[in-house]
């Protein structure tokens, strides 16, 4: 079934440790997102790609980076995580950066003790 | 700032009709989408809007008047299935996607 996959499912992790959140896609689309989503707020964007090997960041980049070095994948990585970084996250492609719709993964569920 | 206002919550009938209302406070329009959220899953694509006007897709339909900053998504004969979040979204001058809190609807037999 084409879409999107996220890897892990959930995870805990320590404070202070590093991890990485896998993001693939595999219907070509241009335009990839990671967004976090927490009770009462809208989803909020941490980085974006328009295209591959292009990045950029978005309303809440900070203790986050992302790679873009192919089509398929943008993993983002927690270089030393925090427990303000407990949510979900959910990574989003869509085919152009413009108006197309966003299909969006299953979510990772981090929680950072 | 920018802003998306949506209610928090409604509750309504298996069968029923129900509206949910968005009003948008953006730097720019560029479109303006509504997203299906299960409990515990994916937001899943539901319409798209950038001409003032109603879009009908079945039993859903979304309402745009760009003048007031404003969309409504209505519901017919509502099922229980249909019990989930409602996400607001619209895209700024910017092509950034500005997204609401979302509306939970409670669908009761």
């Amino acid at each position: 079934t084409a879409g999107i996959t996220q890897a892990p499912t959930s995870q805990i992790l320590a404070a202070g440790r590093s991890m990485t959140l896998r993001c693939t896609q595999d219907m070509r689309h241009n335009a990839m997102y990671w967004y976090r989503q927490d009770l009462g707020l809208g989803l909020r964007l941490i980085h974006y790609s328009n295209t591959a090997g292009t990045t950029g960041k978005g309303e809440v980049p900070d203790g986050y980076s992302v790679s873009r070095a192919n089509t398929d994948d943008f993993p983002l990585t927690l270089a030393s995580a925090v427990p303000s970084q407990t949510s979900v996250y959910f990574c989003a492609s869509s085919a152009e950066p413009d108006n197309s719709p966003l299909h969006f993964g299953n979510g990772t569920r981090l929680t950072v003790t | 700032g920018q802003n998306i206002d949506q209610p928090t919550e409604m509750t309504a009938t298996e069968g029923a009709i129900v509206q949910i209302n968005c009003t948008y406070q953006t730097s720019g329009f560029n479109g303006l989408f509504w997203y299906q959220q299960h409990a515990g899953e994916a937001p899943t694509f539901l319409s798209y809007n950038v001409l003032d006007g109603l879009e009908e897709k079945g039993r859903f339909s979304s309402f745009l008047s760009r003048s007031k900053g404003y969309s409504y998504l209505l519901l017919k004969e509502l099922q229980m299935k249909d019990s989930a979040s409602y996400l607001c979204a619209v895209r700024d001058s910017n092509y950034q996607l500005i997204w609401g809190a979302g509306t939970k609807l409670i669908i009761k037999p």
